[in-house]
């Protein structure tokens, strides 16, 4: 079946610093991959999504690129802030007659310091 | 309007007790989630309603029952829990269920506590 494996948690920054979040997945056929953020007491919100390979999504200072020959699809940003403290998911979801229920990663804790 | 609002924020209930959860989106969505999080947890699917049907249960148990009033609204009627049932309770909508594309909106959630 398909499966998500995100570096486990927490990860701690001073603000500034560069991040990197590692998710590899696996599944058959071509999924679309998806970056969520949630802040402490709130629901899910996209960050941002790649549709398929090569493509790089981006939002709000994060980037993510779709690599097929590795299966992943890491969080990148530059410089963190504070805010930026949160928990994020990568998740997968394939469809093409299969089903299109998305598949979490167990999700991983960034907290960053001032 | 890109939102979805769930009420209460908030539950306490007894394991004898009935009581619903709310969920609601005015952006024409046509597919429509509930999903359980428990702590440290990524969410986990129990139902998924399309075009007011409900397409996907993951087997939850019968004390969980959906229901779709309309496009815009998602009830979850609760009976008879259980304290491990405790957790946050999440909504979220969708364009469509199907297409790889299509990009959920996740309400804020209710945290739900047994006793």
């Amino acid at each position: 079946g398909n499966s998500v494996t995100q570096m486990e948690g927490p990860v701690t920054l001073s603000e500034e610093a560069f991040l990197t979040i590692n998710c590899t997945y696996t599944a058959t056929g071509y999924p679309s991959l998806f970056w969520y953020v949630q802040y402490p007491g709130e629901g899910l919100q996209l960050l941002l999504k790649a549709t398929k390979a090569d493509d790089k999504g981006s939002n709000k200072g994060f980037e993510a690129t779709y690599r097929k020959e590795t299966t992943s699809f890491h969080l990148e940003k530059g410089s963190v802030q504070v805010s930026d403290s949160a928990v994020y998911f990568c998740a997968l979801r394939k469809g093409s007659g299969g089903s299109y229920i998305p598949t979490f990663g167990r999700g991983t804790s960034l907290i960053v310091h001032p | 309007d890109t939102e979805v609002t769930q009420t209460p924020k908030h539950l306490v209930m007894g394991m004898t007790n009935k009581k619903s959860l709310k969920c609601e989106q005015h952006m024409g969505h046509r597919a429509m989630y509930w999903y359980k999080q428990k702590a440290k947890k990524p969410p986990e699917l129990m139902f998924v309603y399309s075009y007011e049907k409900l397409s996907i249960n993951e087997s939850v148990p019968s004390r969980f029952s959906p229901e779709c009033p309309n496009s815009s609204l998602l009830n979850l009627h609760l009976h008879a829990l259980q304290p491990e049932d405790s957790a946050l309770y999440l909504c979220a909508s969708s364009q469509q269920y199907s297409g790889l594309d299509n990009e959920q909106f996740f309400g804020p959630g209710t945290r739900l506590t047994v006793l």
